[in-house]
């Protein structure tokens, strides 16, 4: 079973502050990688898309890939209260399905 | 929004039971994936349908079944209802030809089985 991972936390972090979530997968075949944030009763949310080694910057967010080391990462900057949900991290899967992790939960304190 | 709609919001049955849920896909959006989210978990790939054709499937028995039709519109029926079929059912529509492209979610349907 292809597996996505993610501290389940809860990373609790100031106001202002920058938020790091990290995810490691382990289908060296995945492609394409998904950050999707969730409120609390709410479904998935898509931030992010990053097919690409490097760092996709997209307003506050960053998400950095690796694929050699099969890590995914997301900045979240100048974190907001109302960034306080769960972060799941997803990767492609056997060319059709999106794996998710289980979630980070994100908590920003004022 | 992402123009993905589900009906019903929440619903309740109880074992052994059939239910059907529903989905509407964004126009023009023809792959359609279901996904189950148990409380606490990230969700798990049920199927994916495109152009009316199942297209993948994840691994869950042959009592979770679905069908997709012209307008956009899908359904997810399971049959024989266990408690553990409580979860959150996603429906997530793509504008790709099939695949694991950008998927958008619609609000769910919060499914609990007494």
């Amino acid at each position: 079973q292809k597996e996505v991972e993610q501290n389940s936390g809860p990373l609790s972090v100031p106001e202002g502050a920058i938020a790091s979530l990290n995810c490691t997968y382990s289908d060296r075949g995945s492609q394409s990688f998904f950050w999707y944030r969730q409120y609390s009763g709410k479904s998935p949310e898509l931030i992010m898309s990053i097919y690409s080694n490097g760092d996709k910057e997209d307003g506050r967010f960053t998400a950095q890939l690796n694929k050699a080391s099969q890590y995914v990462s997301l900045l979240i900057r100048d974190s907001q209260p109302s960034d306080s949900a769960t972060y799941l991290c997803a990767s492609d899967h056997s060319g059709y399905a999106l794996n998710f992790g289980k979630g980070t939960s994100l908590l920003v304190t004022p | 929004e992402t123009g993905v709609t589900q009906s019903p919001t929440h619903l309740i049955k109880t074992r052994g039971q059939q239910v059907t849920l529903r989905c509407s896909s964004q126009s023009g959006h023809n792959t359609v994936s279901w996904y189950q989210q148990a409380l606490g978990q990230g969700p798990q790939f049920i199927f994916q349908y495109y152009r009316e054709e199942e297209n993948g499937r994840g691994n869950f028995p042959p009592r979770f079944s679905g069908l997709q039709f012209p307008n956009y519109s899908s359904e997810l029926n399971v049959n024989a209802l266990e408690l553990d079929d409580s979860a959150l059912y996603l429906c997530a529509s793509s504008p790709g030809q099939g695949g694991a492209d950008t998927q958008y979610f619609g609000p769910g349907t919060r499914l609990t089985v007494l």
